[in-house]
């Protein structure tokens, strides 16, 4: 247990919709950085988020936008959906930025129909 | 040309056999993690590196920041390693994570 949770743990969307996945830190973690997984691929970086800034983003379009909340909870919103979003969402929660290790949640499975 | 490079993709050894899995990068780093995945998704944190060696029981990481290389080792191998093995780094600058596509361990009884 790394005392990182996310929700849900599965969701199956339509093409063109939208959808908010949701992720809690782990207690005293103020970073938190999400990543999607294609089935049989490794993880990608979307974006890090610390003290409720955007700190850095990768190659993934403006639809996926994230929030970081006071409590250092996070959201990331992907909105028309497409085909190819189908993926696991991991977050990962950390003390600080540079050098901290990471703890990852177990993930949410997005399937788009 | 992928950021990290990982090898091999597979890889099967008898239990009690020592274990290397290598990975290599092209950019600049402010740490180099190894990460584990097991079936259904859950990933790990197993070390993370910005100089040297690590060890955590049979699990052994070095990291050669001239060479942009890193190897983790698993000594003594037991069937419960069995899981996928990825390194991922933190750039600098820019501040991106890239991750290798992973080590598909099977250790056989």
């Amino acid at each position: 247990e790394t005392g990182v949770t996310q929700s849900p743990t599965h969701l199956i969307k339509t093409r063109g919709q939208q959808v908010t996945l949701r992720c809690s830190s782990q207690s005293g973690h103020n970073t938190v950085s999400w990543y999607q997984q294609a089935l049989g691929q490794g993880p990608q970086f979307i974006f890090q988020y610390y003290r409720e800034e955007e700190n850095g983003r990768g190659n993934f379009p403006p639809r996926f936008s994230g929030l970081q909340f006071p409590n250092y909870s996070s959201e990331l919103n992907v909105n028309a959906l497409e085909l190819d979003d189908s993926a696991l969402y991991l977050c990962a929660s950390s003390r600080g930025l540079a050098g901290d290790e990471q703890y990852f949640g177990p993930g949410t499975r997005l399937t788009v129909t | 040309k992928n950021e990290v490079e990982q090898s091999p993709q597979n890889l099967t050894a008898q239990e009690g056999e020592f274990i290397t899995i290598n990975c290599s990068y092209s950019v600049g780093i402010s740490a180099l993690h190894w990460l584990q995945q097991h079936p259904g998704g859950g990933i790990v944190s197993l070390f993370m590196l910005s100089s040297g060696k690590k060890k955590h029981g049979r699990l052994i990481a070095t990291i050669n920041i001239q060479e942009k290389h890193s190897s983790l080792h698993i000594t003594a191998s037991h069937p419960r390693d069995s899981a996928v093995y990825i390194c991922a780094v933190r750039s600098v600058p820019g501040n991106q994570f890239y991750f290798g596509t992973g080590t598909s361990l099977t250790v056989i009884p």
